[in-house]
This record gives structure tokens, C-alpha cells and sequence, in this order.
């Protein structure tokens, strides 16, 4: 079974500042990870994706996460953070099941 | 290219009654799944319809149900409403089954805000 962890269900930052947001996984097989961004009263959207090839991935909007077996981790990370960032975001997993299993998500909020 | 649209996009419901919600896909996606989003469980999966059938589901009771038609527009419905069944339902459509080797982007509609009173 699958399963994934947001460790942080808020995240407060300056704009201009790094931004991170960690997620940890669970899977029996080779997981596929991926990280969504939902803005207030919109759908959500796909940030980037990871399917077993490269372990760095780059996404939208200057988003990049990088896949690290060993501490069974997906963090995604942002050098600098703009007014625009400010959402939820959402790591997912799908593995065995074909089922997409979300976390409970992050609020990410920007300060000026 | 139109994205996917949901209607309607706001319904208040009383507990008993029963609610159909619609989904129209990205033109060309054959797949549509259904998800129920609430503060207290997340984002929950329900089921998934590919070429009119139903390919995957999640822990739902039997009151939620779908349905696809031929030209992959989706309803999902759910008799007997309970309270808790107030949520933000979400449709995603996409090309073909999400699926461990593979994966097709899901692309999600704005949702369904359902209140039961």
C-alpha cells in the first residue's frame, strides 16, 4: 500500500526567500510522485512529476523536487518565492493500485 | 482548447435527498475520475471511468456511483445525503488510465461545492 506525509501543513515566507515543503512517501513498489498546486477556489494543477527516470525534477513556475530513495522523500523546493505562490500544495503518489493517494497538503503563504 | 468544466458549481442540498454532478472532459481525454476534497480527509479518490467503464474506485460507500457516457462526459452521483458528504467534488479528465509505468496528466475542473443542510 501507498501512503504519503506532508510534514508541514503550513509554511510562512518572505517573497524573494527559498521555499520548502517536504513529503515523505510510502510504497511497496516503485512509486510514481508528483506535486500539485491548488489556488483558492480553482482545480489544482501539476507542478512536475517523477516516473523513475532523472531523480532532480524540474516543473512550472521555477519548482523543482528531487526523489531520494534512501529517506523516502519527494521535498519540493523554490530558490525564490513570489506573491504568486501563495496556495495549497499537494504531494501524491501512485503505485501499485494505479490510484492517485494525495496528502492532507501545505498552505504556503507569502509575506511583501 | 476548453478545460474541464463541472456544473453545477455550487448546490445545497437537505440530508435524504439525492444530487447528480456532471463532468465534460478536455475534448480528446477518454478518462475521468472523481475525487472528494474536505478539511478533515483531503483529497479522497472515488473512481475512475475509461471508455465508459468504471476502471478503478476507492473506499466509498455504494450511495456514490458514476457513470460515463460515449462521448467521455462523466456524472457522479449520490443518493441519500448525509452531512458529511458536503465537499468540494473534483473532476480530473486525461488521455489514458493513470497507471504505475505511465502516467497521463490529469487536468482538474474547478469542482463542485456541495452543501448538505
Amino acid at each position: 500500500a501507498q501512503s504519503v506525509t506532508q510534514l508541514d501543513s503550513h509554511v510562512s515566507v518572505s517573497e524573494g526567500t527559498p521555499v520548502l515543503l517536504r513529503c515523505n512517501y510510502s510504497s511497496s513498489y516503485s512509486p510514481s510522485l508528483f506535486w500539485y498546486v491548488q489556488h483558492p477556489n480553482k482545480g489544482l494543477q501539476l507542478l512536475l512529476k517523477y516516473t523513475s527516470a532523472a531523480t532532480l525534477v524540474k516543473g512550472i513556475n521555477g519548482f523543482e523536487a528531487e526523489f531520494k530513495k534512501s529517506e523516502t522523500s519527494f521535498h519540493l523546493t523554490k530558490p525564490s518565492a513570489h506573491m504568486s505562490d501563495a496556495a495549497e500544495y499537494f504531494c501524491v503518489v501512485s503505485g501499485d493500485t494505479d490510484k492517485l493517494i494525495f496528502g492532507t497538503g501545505t498552505r504556503l503563504q507569502v509575506f511583501p | 482548447k476548453a478545460g474541464v468544466t463541472q456544473t453545477p458549481r455550487y448546490l445545497i442540498k437537505t440530508r435524504g435527498q439525492q444530487v447528480t454532478l456532471s463532468c465534460s472532459p478536455i475534448s480528446g481525454h477518454r478518462s475521468v475520475s472523481w475525487y472528494q476534497q474536505t478539511p478533515g480527509q483531503g483529497l479522497q479518490f472515488l473512481f475512475e471511468y475509461f471508455s465508459e467503464t468504471q476502471r478503478n474506485k476507492g473506499n466509498f460507500p455504494g450511495r456514490f456511483s458514476g457513470r460515463q457516457f460515449s462521448n467521455s462526459r462523466s456524472e457522479m452521483n449520490v443518493s441519500t445525503l448525509e452531512l458529511g458528504d458536503s465537499a468540494l467534488y473534483l473532476c480530473a479528465s486525461s488521455l489514458g488510465l493513470a497507471g504505475v509505468s505511465h502516467f497521463y496528466e490529469q487536468y482538474f475542473g474547478p469542482g463542485t461545492r456541495l452543501t448538505v443542510t
